[in-house]
């Protein structure tokens, strides 16, 4: 498998524009995360989906954050409008965890966001 | 509410030297699941480690070994003559099943290798 797959890996905006982000996860992983890091606030959850539904969205940080999985193999995070404050990179991780069992994440390569 | 901390922002050590990275973790629950995460300048982030909470022993893999404490719910990872290539930022995680997915991560630790 190829891993969970984000795109783009790069991202520079103007403040205002919309921005998506795009991720695949691992094929039959039931669980998909978006998490945003910076460096004053680290690692945060922005959302999470298990089997396409979002189930916790309490980190997405305002009503400019909205996220999506239509289907199994597919998740978008999109932001609009877009604010230099986003800046950002935002990770999406998907886990096979449907028991319960606590596996791990499987993490991409993240999509570095720059808002100008 | 779960919440993990890892106290050491950044931690320098010279090569071949043994250095621990501590983490603690808050929750209610009692089964939940801990994890330990390597993120290389590179950017991606690494899995390194998975321990549920009913499995308190001890575990090596090579360089590294990690000590699971519930009585001071603590997780501490410590790697053996560190090597340059050990360099990078570590992060500690909690899972709880009564939250099943939910992964909530440390602040990190990074960790400077100098030769």
């Amino acid at each position: 498998d190829a891993g969970v797959i984000q795109s783009p890996r790069h991202e520079v905006t103007e403040m205002g524009q919309e921005v998506t982000l795009r991720c695949k996860p691992i094929s039959g992983h039931d669980y998909l995360f978006w998490y945003r890091q910076t460096m004053m606030r680290g690692l945060e959850l922005l959302i999470y989906f298990n089997n396409n539904v979002p189930i916790d969205d309490s980190g997405m940080p305002e009503d400019r954050f909205s996220a999506k999985m239509p289907n199994a193999s597919f998740s978008t995070l999109k932001i609009q409008p877009s604010e230099p404050r986003d800046s950002a990179v935002y990770f999406c991780a998907s886990s096979p965890d449907s028991q319960g069992v606590g596996t791990e994440a499987f993490f991409g390569q993240g999509t570095r966001l720059t808002v100008v | 509410a779960q919440k993990v901390t890892q106290a050491q922002t950044e931690i320098s050590v010279v090569e071949k030297e043994d250095v621990t990275l501590d983490c603690v973790y808050e929750t209610r629950d009692t089964t939940y699941y801990l994890f330990w995460y390597k993120q290389p300048p590179s950017g991606e982030l690494v899995f390194l480690i998975r321990r549920n909470s009913f499995d308190e022993q001890n575990e090596i893999s090579g360089r590294y070994s990690w000590n699971f404490q519930k009585s001071t719910s603590s997780f501490n990872f410590t790697i053996t003559a560190s090597q340059v290539v050990d360099s990078a930022v570590y992060f500690c995680a909690l899972s709880e099943a009564s939250n099943t997915g939910k992964l909530i991560f440390g602040q990190g630790t990074t960790l400077q290798v100098k030769p």
